[in-house]
């Protein structure tokens, strides 16, 4: 169990540009779930895989932003067109389904973006 | 609908002294509950949940809450303080359904003073 990977730690990028994080779960977890937090809130939640399916969206999830998990796997998180309001921690985390630590939701690092 | 208030954004104690977080919910359903604990720049590390069972749950590092149906609480309790409980506590809750939807709290500072 190595834990749930965020890539990159940090990214620093200009309004107007797009951007891509990455997220690698626990092997054996087949939920994946995207949050957001920004300075003195707690995670907001984003958007909710179980294996290659996006099951639930948040509102706070714009037409510019875009999530996948194509096989089920990692899962990437597009933000296109950043604005300054989007500067936040982007973190990622997974749960499996069944077992003792079903609906135990495990975190990575997170991503912290800075948009100039 | 669910939601979480952390009454207080910041908590002072003295090491070995009482720790007390608070925190109500509000779900329209059964929920189940948890709290995670935030060091600078890191991810959150769960402490300790409430699903089922037992109303009295206890976690790591010494931690424990009890899940209390009518008040709508899951305070956060720790009998001693020790300089490495300084940290951001979240409370969180997620309804007993189908949905994964986690609605976090907007956190508790904890500062302990030697």
């Amino acid at each position: 169990d190595t834990g749930v990977s965020q890539n990159p730690r940090h990214k620093i990028t200009k309004r107007g540009q797009n951007v891509t994080f990455r997220c690698d779960p626990i092997s054996e977890h087949n939920r994946l779930y995207w949050y957001r937090q920004t300075l003195g809130q707690g995670p907001e939640f984003l958007t909710y895989f179980q294996n290659e399916a996006q099951l639930e969206k948040s509102r706070l999830l714009s037409d510019r932003f875009s999530a996948e998990r194509p096989k089920g796997s990692f899962s990437t998180l597009e933000i296109q067109r950043t604005e300054q309001g989007d500067s936040a921690m982007y973190l990622c985390a997974s749960s499996s389904r069944g077992g003792p630590s079903t609906d135990t939701q495990y975190f990575g690092p997170g991503t912290r973006l800075t948009v100039l | 609908a669910q939601s979480v208030t952390q009454l207080g954004s910041h908590v002072s104690v003295s090491e070995g002294a009482l720790v007390l977080l608070r925190c109500n919910y509000s779900s329209s359903v059964p929920p189940y509950l948890f709290w995670y604990v935030q060091y600078p720049n890191q991810g959150l590390q769960l402490l300790l949940k409430y699903t089922t069972g037992a109303t009295l749950v206890k976690g790591i590092n010494g931690f424990e809450a009890e899940f209390k149906k009518s008040e709508t609480s899951f305070h956060l309790t720790k009998p001693s303080a020790h300089m490495s409980d300084a940290a951001e506590y979240f409370c969180a809750v997620k309804n007993s359904g189908g949905y994964q939807k986690v609605t976090f709290g907007t956190g508790t500072k904890l500062q302990v003073i030697p």
